[in-house]
């Protein structure tokens, strides 16, 4: 099946410090997702970008879907930031749709 | 919108236990899907329900079951628990096929003992 792997696993930086997590995949996909996981657990969507790039404030996230990769950058980081980032890529089997996810990266934000 | 709730929060059971977990989708998703996370293996697809009917199936033991109501709200049951089933599990909800549009509750914690 399809693999996904995420570096670094962990990233410890001062807060206004910008980052560049990276997401691989092995197969072409459907699409790709990216997620933040604050440290209680909750999982919030951060982008669908199958392809491009898409900014959200200081958030942004680049796709190249023919190398079979993705970017997700983070500006002037804050300690809210902390937490886990995972990406997440859609791809089917027979008829439905799942999610194949990388294993993450864990980012501290020191204040 | 309200988001999606999941019940309990957290949860301590002992081994060879059973355990049942609910989670209740956005309004007006018909998708609802659970996935069980751990620090050594990551985050792993259990199943999928839409519109009562399981969709989608992961590579999880039988011990691991769950059902739809047809008010999209599903339930997830573990029997004859296991150390190894401490989790924390979610779930995620969608108005579509699609799995990238899956919204996540806040989880459920289990701790088995």
């Amino acid at each position: 099946g399809i693999q996904v792997e995420q570096s670094p696993p962990d990233l410890i930086l001062q807060e206004g410090a910008n980052s560049t997590l990276r997401c691989n995949f092995s197969d072409s996909v459907n699409n790709l997702q990216w997620f933040h996981q604050n440290p209680w657990g909750q999982l919030i969507n951060l982008f669908y970008i199958p392809s491009g790039t898409k900014q959200n404030g200081r958030l942004s996230a680049t796709t190249v879907a023919t190398e079979r990769y993705s970017l997700l950058y983070i500006s002037s980081s804050q300690t809210t930031d902390s937490g886990v980032y995972f990406c997440a890529v859609e791809t089917r089997r027979d008829s439905n749709y799942q999610l194949i996810w990388g294993a993450g990266t864990k980012l501290i934000i020191k204040p | 919108k309200a988001g999606v709730t999941q019940t309990p929060r957290y949860l301590i059971k002992t081994r060879g236990q059973q355990v049942t977990l609910s989670c209740s989708p956005i309004s007006g998703h018909r998708s609802v899907s659970w996935y069980q996370q751990t620090p050594g293996q990551g985050l792993q697809f259990l199943f999928e329900y839409f519109s009562e009917t399981q969709r989608n199936k992961g590579n999880f033991p039988g011990r691991f079951s769950g059902r739809q109501f047809s008010n999209s709200r599903s339930e997830m049951n573990v029997s004859t628990l296991e150390l190894g089933d401490s989790a924390l599990y979610l779930c995620a909800s969608s108005s579509g096929q699609r799995a990238y549009e899956q919204y996540f509750g806040p989880g459920t914690r289990l701790t088995v003992t």
